[in-house]
Formats: structure tokens, C-alpha cells, sequence
């Protein structure tokens, strides 16, 4: 079974700086996805960015950008210039190739908080 | 606003209660999800329709029964819950398979077990 690990339970950056949250998964498939979702206080979950494991390219959304290591099992994301609004909690997850978008198998998360 | 409204946002119900959750997307989705988000532990997925019929069912106990009468509405009705239960339950929707589908997530309702 496919598990995901969050081993930041919190973080907090300054405004305007730089925060990578980790992530690492276990899986046996080759092919899958990999997403980090936010979920602000207002608790809608909300698709940040994701990543088709057979790209080598790390996905880039604006200022979010990750870091596969698809050996390392690792998927960590980079927040650039860090806004008041990005402080939520952030889930990693999991999907299998051919999967439904919803079969998602999430981590934990990370709660961030971006200090101004 | 992504499209998916749960109904009702906060609920405080007893052990012998009955009541329901109802979620609607208005996305055209074919496919609806229940998770449940309980504190420190990750989201887990509950049931799975896929154009009304139920394709996953994970283990769930029978005091959660869903139900998805058409393709944009989806409930979860519970009756003689535990207190173990209470959680923030968050429905979904996504069209089809395939990573280039986003799953479009509620805001969620927090049930509270008394």
C-alpha cells in the first residue's frame, strides 16, 4: 500500500523569503502522481501543483515549484517570496496512474505560517 | 468558490441522532467523493462515485450510509454515531481520470458527536 510522509508537523517563514516543505512517499508502481493541495482556514482543500512521475521536469506554478527525486521517493515544494496568504495547511499526495483525481492518498500535512 | 457547497458547514449531533451531509457540484462532474479529515491523522477517502455508482467503499462503517441520487449530488447520511467520528468530512468532484482532472474539493462540514 502507498503511503505519504510529512515529517514537518509546522513551519513558519518571513514574508517574503523562501520555505521547501518535505515530503517523501512509498509506492511500488512506477507510474503515478503526485500533488500539494493548501488548505487555508476557510478549509477549502485547493490544488497548488502537481507532478506526473514519468516527467523528469519539477513543475513550476508562479511561485511554487517542487522537487522530485523519483528515487529518493522525495516531493518537496518551494515557496518563493512567501505572502501572507499562503499561510495554511499544505497536504502532499499520492495517486496511482489511471486513478480518479479524488482516489488521493494524502500526508498528514504541514501547517505554514508566513510572519510579516 | 470551487464549484462544490456542502451543506451544513457545522453540525453538532447526538449519539442516537440521524441527519445527513449533503454535497452539490454544479461542475459537471461524473465523479464524487466523501473524505474525512480528522486532526493529525492525513485525509481519508470514505466512498468513491463514479456516474452514480458506488466504485469504493473503504472499509466504512455501516453508520455511514452515501448516497448519490444523480451525478451532482451526493450525501452521507449517519445515524448512531460515536464520538470518534467527529471529524471535518469534505466531498469532491473531478471529471474522468487522468492527472490533467482536478479534484475539486467542499469546504467541508465539521461534525461534532456528543
Amino acid at each position: 500500500a502507498q503511503t505519504v510522509t510529512q515529517s514537518q508537523p509546522e513551519m513558519s517563514v518571513q514574508e517574503a523569503e523562501t520555505v521547501t516543505l518535505s515530503c517523501t512517499y512509498d509506492t511500488s508502481e512506477n507510474n503515478y502522481y503526485l500533488f500539494w493541495y493548501k488548505q487555508p482556514p476557510s478549509r477549502q482543500m485547493i490544488l497548488v501543483i502537481r507532478q506526473e512521475a514519468y516527467k523528469q521536469q519539477n513543475a513550476t506554478e508562479n511561485r511554487f515549484s517542487v522537487n522530485f527525486q523519483k528515487a529518493a521517493k522525495s516531493f518537496s515544494l518551494k515557496i518563493s517570496d512567501s505572502q501572507l496568504g499562503d499561510t495554511a495547511m499544505y497536504f502532499c499526495a499520492f495517486m496511482d496512474y489511471g486513478g480518479s483525481q479524488g482516489n488521493l492518498i494524502f500526508g498528514k500535512g504541514t501547517k505554514l505560517s508566513v510572519k510579516p | 468558490e470551487t464549484g462544490v457547497t456542502q451543506t451544513p458547514r457545522h453540525l453538532v449531533m447526538g449519539m442516537t441522532n440521524k441527519k445527513s451531509l449533503k454535497c452539490e457540484q454544479h461542475l459537471g462532474h461524473n465523479a464524487m467523493y466523501w473524505y474525512k479529515q480528522s486532526a493529525k491523522k492525513p485525509l481519508e477517502l470514505m466512498f468513491v462515485y463514479n456516474f452514480k455508482e458506488q466504485t469504493e467503499n473503504n472499509s466504512v462503517p455501516s453508520r455511514f450510509s452515501p448516497e448519490c441520487p444523480n451525478s451532482s449530488h451526493l450525501f452521507l447520511h449517519l445515524h448512531t454515531l460515536q464520538p470518534e467520528d467527529s471529524a471535518l468530512y469534505l466531498c469532491a468532484s473531478s471529471q474522468g481520470s487522468g492527472v490533467n482532472t482536478e479534484a475539486f474539493f467542499g469546504q467541508g462540514t465539521r461534525l461534532t458527536v456528543v
